[in-house]
């Protein structure tokens, strides 16, 4: 069955500290692929999103994502996290075009002091 | 810079009663879309909506739901007998189309069925 996983539940990262955030897909063909976070008693605000092309995708609040086709993954990633990252990231992907989006069951980052 | 609205921001009903769940997407937007995330779940596609008509629906999307554009600025996800399991996070959603067009979410309407 077509899914969206993402591995890891809960992650807390020291502010400061780099961040990866992992989402695996399966799909027959490559989707489009998003990343999107939540804050609290916020809507969905999309970080970042995959097409084609350059398989590094750089986003908003200096975020970025690696498509790698033969892992079927496609990591959110910032180098350095700070205290206002925190929030809940969910990973989507759309085999459609037609923003029918899947989505993961979402990631919650805690940024320690 | 523009964005989805929705209201209310939380209701709460009676199992048996109807709901209606009110959105005002962006205004030079094409394609309207309703997505659900009950508590603890996954964020599950609903319905989509273009030209006036629904284009794609999900297996959850059954007979008691129904969406409507009544005016040009309201799109709405109307309840009909409210169940238990319909508790949830309810989010709209714009586009202004094209493949794989950027959907603009709403902050949700949290409905609670008692």
């Amino acid at each position: 069955a077509q899914s969206v996983t993402q591995p890891d539940i809960h992650i807390t990262v020291s502010e400061g500290a780099s961040l990866e955030l992992r989402c695996n897909y399966s799909y027959g063909a490559t989707p489009y692929l998003f990343w999107y976070v939540q804050s609290p008693g916020q809507g969905l605000q999309l970080l970042l999103k995959y097409f084609s092309g350059d398989t590094l995708v750089q986003g908003i609040k200096g975020f970025e994502a690696e498509f790698k086709r033969s892992q079927s993954s496609f990591n959110l990633r910032k180098p350095s996290v700070h205290w206002s990252d925190a929030a809940e990231y969910f990973c989507a992907v759309d085999n459609t075009g037609f923003q029918k989006l899947v989505f993961g069951t979402g990631t919650r980052l805690l940024v320690s002091p | 810079e523009p964005e989805v609205t929705q209201t209310p921001s939380h209701q709460v009903t009676q199992m048996g009663q109807e709901v209606i769940l009110r959105c005002v997407p962006i205004s030079n937007h094409l394609y309207f879309y309703w997505y659900r995330q009950i508590l603890g779940q996954k964020v599950e596609f609903l319905v989509s909506f273009y030209n006036n008509e629904i284009s794609e629906k999900s297996e959850i999307f059954d007979d008691q739901f129904s969406v409507e554009r009544p005016d040009g600025s309201n799109f709405t996800l109307k309840i009909r007998s409210t169940k238990l399991e319909d508790s949830a996070m309810y989010f709209c959603a714009s586009s202004p189309g094209g493949m794989a067009g950027e959907l603009f979410f709403g902050e949700g309407s949290r409905l609670t069925v008692l």
